[in-house]
């Protein structure tokens, strides 16, 4: 079955980029007919939607992020990137990728990224 | 943005109670309407798609109900293994919003 696995630094200073992969095992990005996202969840608080990206390289991201934010797709490797760009202690969350058609139903478990000097 | 919102905010029930969370959206997003449980540490898992269909594998006591701009989500034996923090998911429009959570404990 598909699995996703977020990896990364787990600490970035402030106004630096933050930088995460997902990848993909148990199928191909490649394949067609899911979006792959990156989303969000601040400590103690909810999901925020940060984008997605198709195997094509088409993207879309939340207009409160879209300034910072690309979402890359490397299709020989199975795998898509996360890029947002000067952080502030306010981009500190646990980060998540999954899978998407209408609902999220794959998802990474998830990687915490603190930025902090 | 469609925003969401959620009803209660939390809750706390016994074991074997019937449980209902609601959602209402700020705007007609037909049956596009998702439902997720988050257990403490994990990501979200999708329980309900459509606004009323189980996703494969989730039990029966878990459904789902309504259209337009309000949508109910029930468990109707509540088990120790449900205590978690529940959200709906809009996908009418983008970008994607989730409602705030609602969490749930055993009473």
């Amino acid at each position: 079955q598909v699995q996703l696995q977020e990896s990364g630094p787990g600490l970035v200073k402030p106004s630096q980029t933050l930088s995460l992969t997902c990848t993909v095992s148990g199928g191909s990005i490649s394949s067609g007919g899911y979006y792959w996202s990156w989303i969000r969840q601040h400590p103690g608080k909810g999901l925020e939607w940060i984008g997605y990206i198709y195997y094509s390289g088409s993207t879309y991201y939340n207009p409160s992020l879209k300034s910072r934010v690309t979402i890359s797709v490397d299709t020989s490797k199975n795998q898509f990137s996360l890029k947002l760009s000067s952080v502030t202690a306010a981009d500190t969350a646990v980060y998540y990728c999954a899978r998407n058609r209408d609902a999220f139903d794959i998802w990474g478990q998830g990687t915490m990224v603190t930025v902090s000097s | 943005d469609i925003q969401m919102t959620q009803s209660p905010s939390s809750l706390s029930a016994s074991v074997g109670d019937r449980v209902t969370i609601t959602c209402q959206a700020s705007q007609d997003i037909s049956n596009y309407l998702n439902w997720y449980q988050q257990k403490p540490g994990k990501a979200p898992k999708l329980l309900i798609y459509d606004a009323s269909n189980l996703e494969t594998g989730v039990p029966s006591r878990f459904s789902g109900s309504g259209s337009g701009t309000d949508f109910t989500f029930t468990i109707s034996s509540l088990q120790p293994e449900d205590i978690a923090t529940y959200y709906c998911q809009q996908y009418d429009n983008l970008p994607r919003t989730f409602g705030q959570g609602t969490r749930l404990e055993i009473k």
